[in-house]
């Protein structure tokens, strides 16, 4: 199977929260990324959170890692139009070796 | 954060030929790393350029098809020789600064090969 595993589409209402979920394999990653792709674009650094942390807020966003079951969720609270693009999971493996799922789409309706 | 340009945005490119993609960073980096996207899938390592020496290959790519430059700390270029269209894919550059475990990406090369 796929080492870092995300849902491929998600819909949701403006205003609403988002969770976009990833389930990853390797228990020895210290970091675990979350990047977001709009259409045409490149990768931008949402956030990321330490193997040893379990959760963390900056602003909308809201990370919680549940390392035992090696699941990562992002939250984004007041989901807005701009919010619409591909949500990468990635997991580091050390070295700059980042293994990222296949993406999220979050698609965002007025 | 780190400031990272690419060129070209966008080429298309006949089958046999080579193209050069060179990625510029605002400021000096230990660490900088050649991504590909291919059509619809995630984004996998190709290789660590390293400053000085040469690049470190991962499993499934090798120096005679994306050989690599590293001359200094803020620029790197990615050769894909003797393309095919199944190298048609986005390669993004990608640089860890060494501060907070943060990496950043480069907007991407858009490959097109026909």
């Amino acid at each position: 199977g796929e080492d870092v595993e995300q849902s491929l589409f998600l819909s949701v209402r403006e205003g609403d929260s988002s969770v976009i979920n990833c389930t990853y394999t390797d228990s020895s990653s210290t970091y675990l990324y979350w990047y977001k792709q709009e259409p045409g674009a490149g990768l931008q650094l949402l956030t990321y959170i330490f193997s040893n942390m379990d959760m963390k807020q900056d602003q909308r966003l809201t990370v919680l890692l549940n390392k035992k079951d090696k699941h990562l969720s992002l939250r984004i609270a007041d989901t807005q139009t701009g919010d619409s693009a591909i949500y990468f999971c990635a997991e580091s493996r050390g070295q700059g070796n980042l293994i990222f799922g296949k993406g999220t789409k979050l698609s965002v309706k007025p | 954060s780190a400031v990272i340009s690419q060129k070209p945005s966008r080429d298309i490119c006949q089958r046999g030929t080579s193209l050069t993609i060179q990625c510029q960073v605002d400021s000096q980096v230990t660490m900088m790393f050649w991504y590909r996207q291919q059509p619809g899938q995630s984004l996998t390592l190709i290789a660590t350029a390293n400053q000085g020496s040469e690049a470190t290959y991962e499993s499934g790519f090798v120096i005679d098809k994306f050989p690599i430059s590293r001359p200094n700390l803020t620029f790197s270029t990615l050769t894909v020789s003797n393309m095919s269209p199944e190298d048609s894919s986005i390669y993004l550059c990608s640089v860890d600064p060494g501060l907070n475990n943060e990496q950043f990406f480069g907007p991407g090369t858009r490959l097109t090969v026909l």
